[in-house]
C-alpha cells in the first residue's frame, strides 16, 4: 500500500492555461474526493466519487472545474481559464465506503497561477 | 448543514506543557468527528476518530479527544508537548448519513522550547 498519490506536487501556470491534476488513490478504496486548501483555511470539499460514479459536483466552484474518474480507479481535476483566484492546494483523498472511514489524503498538488 | 468552529487560530506552548485545541460542531444528526494534523507542505494525517463508540477517542502521539454531545465538543488534549507537535490541526465532522468530511479552518500549534 503505497497511499494516496498526487501529480504534479507543484505547478506554476499562467493565467488562462488549462491544468490537470491527478490523484491515485489506495487500491482497494472505492470512494475518491477531491478537496482544496488555501492559506490559513481548513480543507474545502469540492467533489466526490463511488467507484466511477460522480455522486456529488455541485460544490465545485465554477464550470471551469471538472473532475473525472473514469474506470473507478485514479482521477483527474482539470481547471480551465486559470486564473489567479485559483491558486491553492488541491488535495485528494480516498476512502472506504461507509460513514466512519476516514479519509486519507495525499500530499496535494500546489497550484500557482501568475 | 453542519459546521466547525475551532478556537483560536493559533496556539502556543511551551515544551512539556499540557495542549489543549478546541472544536465544536454542528451537525443535524448525530456526527462522527475527526482530529488531523498536517505539517508544512503534506497532506493531512488522522490523529483520531470518534463513531459513537466509546466517548474518549485515544490516537497517535499520544493525542486524545473526548466527545460531549451536551457541549456539541470534541476537543484535542495531549498531556505534556512535544517539539514535534508543531503542526497545523484540523477538527472535522461527518454527519452520520454523509459521505464527506467538513473541516475547521484549523489551529496552529506553537511549541516552544
Amino acid at each position: 500500500d503505497t497511499g494516496v498519490s498526487q501529480d504534479p506536487r507543484h505547478k506554476i501556470t499562467k493565467r488562462g492555461q488549462n491544468v490537470t491534476f491527478r490523484c491515485d488513490p489506495i487500491s482497494e478504496h472505492n470512494r475518491l474526493y477531491w478537496y482544496r486548501q488555501t492559506l490559513g483555511q481548513g480543507p474545502e470539499f469540492l467533489t466526490y466519487f463511488q467507484n466511477e460514479a460522480q455522486l456529488e459536483k455541485s460544490r465545485l466552484l465554477s464550470d471551469r472545474f471538472s473532475a473525472e474518474r473514469p474506470k473507478g480507479s485514479f482521477s483527474t481535476l482539470e481547471i480551465q481559464r486559470t486564473e489567479q483566484g485559483d491558486s491553492a492546494m488541491y488535495l485528494c483523498a480516498s476512502s472506504l465506503e461507509g460513514d466512519t472511514g476516514e479519509l486519507f489524503f495525499g500530499e496535494g498538488s500546489r497550484l500557482t497561477v501568475l | 448543514a453542519q459546521s466547525v468552529t475551532q478556537l483560536g487560530s493559533h496556539v502556543s506552548v511551551s515544551e512539556g506543557a499540557l495542549v489543549l485545541l478546541r472544536c465544536n460542531y454542528s451537525s443535524s444528526v448525530p456526527p462522527y468527528l475527526f482530529w488531523y494534523v498536517q505539517y508544512p507542505n503534506q497532506g493531512l494525517q488522522l490523529l483520531l476518530k470518534y463513531t459513537s463508540a466509546a466517548t474518549l477517542v485515544k490516537g497517535i502521539n499520544g493525542f486524545e479527544a473526548e466527545f460531549k454531545k451536551s457541549e456539541t465538543s470534541f476537543h484535542l488534549t495531549k498531556p505534556s508537548a512535544h517539539m514535534s507537535d508543531a503542526a497545523e490541526y484540523f477538527c472535522a465532522v461527518r454527519p452520520s448519513g454523509y459521505s464527506t468530511l467538513t473541516f475547521g479552518k484549523g489551529t496552529m500549534l506553537l511549541v516552544s522550547p
